[in-house]
């Protein structure tokens, strides 16, 4: 079944602690996004991808670090720069990154900082 | 730069009834619109989107939403609402202008349906 997998469903660390959420797609989508949830807050930007090897800012970048070296993976490495790191994070994918596209979206992974 | 407004962030409603969620947004350009559904600790799943034709757009589970664009709303409905349906509803927007696909999200009404 074609998908976007995102791992771990639940993670814990503690502060000053970098952390890897991974993302992976096998639908060949060229386009890749990362997104923050808090309650109340509805859905914001951190990074996105329309192509191996590149990527920009979202709405909210800083605190996050990403990397495209493969088409079908996306992983966000939140920083201890980053204040609040405490959040649902998801993980979405599009066929490219044209407007048009629609973006279809992982599981996501529960971010707790202890 | 554009924002969606979901005025009501929660929704109770009784099995069997109708119900409408509410989407307004703002824009200097045209747009895109969507409603994603989230059940409780799942990603977003697509309900429906409006592109261009016809502003009446018909989508997964039953749900339907109207684009107005004078009053700058997409307002989603469905006339007969299911347990089943209990979840997290967003609206987004996207410009059409833009270069990428870049989603401006709501801030959610969650639905409630009891019996």
């Amino acid at each position: 079944d074609g998908g976007i997998t995102q791992s771990p469903k639940y993670l814990f660390r503690k502060e000053g602690q970098n952390v890897t959420l991974s993302c992976e797609q096998n639908l060949n989508h060229d386009a890749m996004y990362w997104y923050r949830q808090d309650p109340g807050q509805g859905l914001r930007l951190i990074y996105y991808s329309q192509i191996v090897n590149d990527f920009q800012k979202g709405d909210i970048a800083e605190g996050y670090s990403v990397s495209r070296e493969k088409k079908e993976s996306f992983p966000l490495t939140v920083t201890s720069a980053q204040k609040n790191p405490t959040a649902f994070y998801l993980c979405a994918s599009s066929i490219g990154g044209r407007v048009v596209d629609t973006q279809y979206f992982g599981p996501g992974t529960r971010l707790t900082v202890l | 730069a554009q924002s969606v407004t979901q005025l009501d962030s929660q929704v109770p409603v009784f099995e069997e009834a109708p119900v409408e969620l509410r989407c307004n947004y703002s824009s200097s350009v045209s747009v895109y619109l969507f409603w994603y559904v989230q059940y409780p600790n799942q990603g977003l799943q697509l309900l429906l989107k409006y592109l261009s034709g016809s502003t009446l757009v018909k989508g997964i589970n039953g749900f339907e939403a109207e684009f107005n664009k004078s009053q700058t709303s997409f307002h989603l409905r469905k006339p007969s609402v299911h347990i089943s349906d209990t979840a997290e509803y967003f609206c987004a927007v996207s410009a059409l202008t833009g270069t990428a696909s870049k989603l401006t999200f709501g801030t959610g009404t969650r639905l409630q349906v009891t019996l």
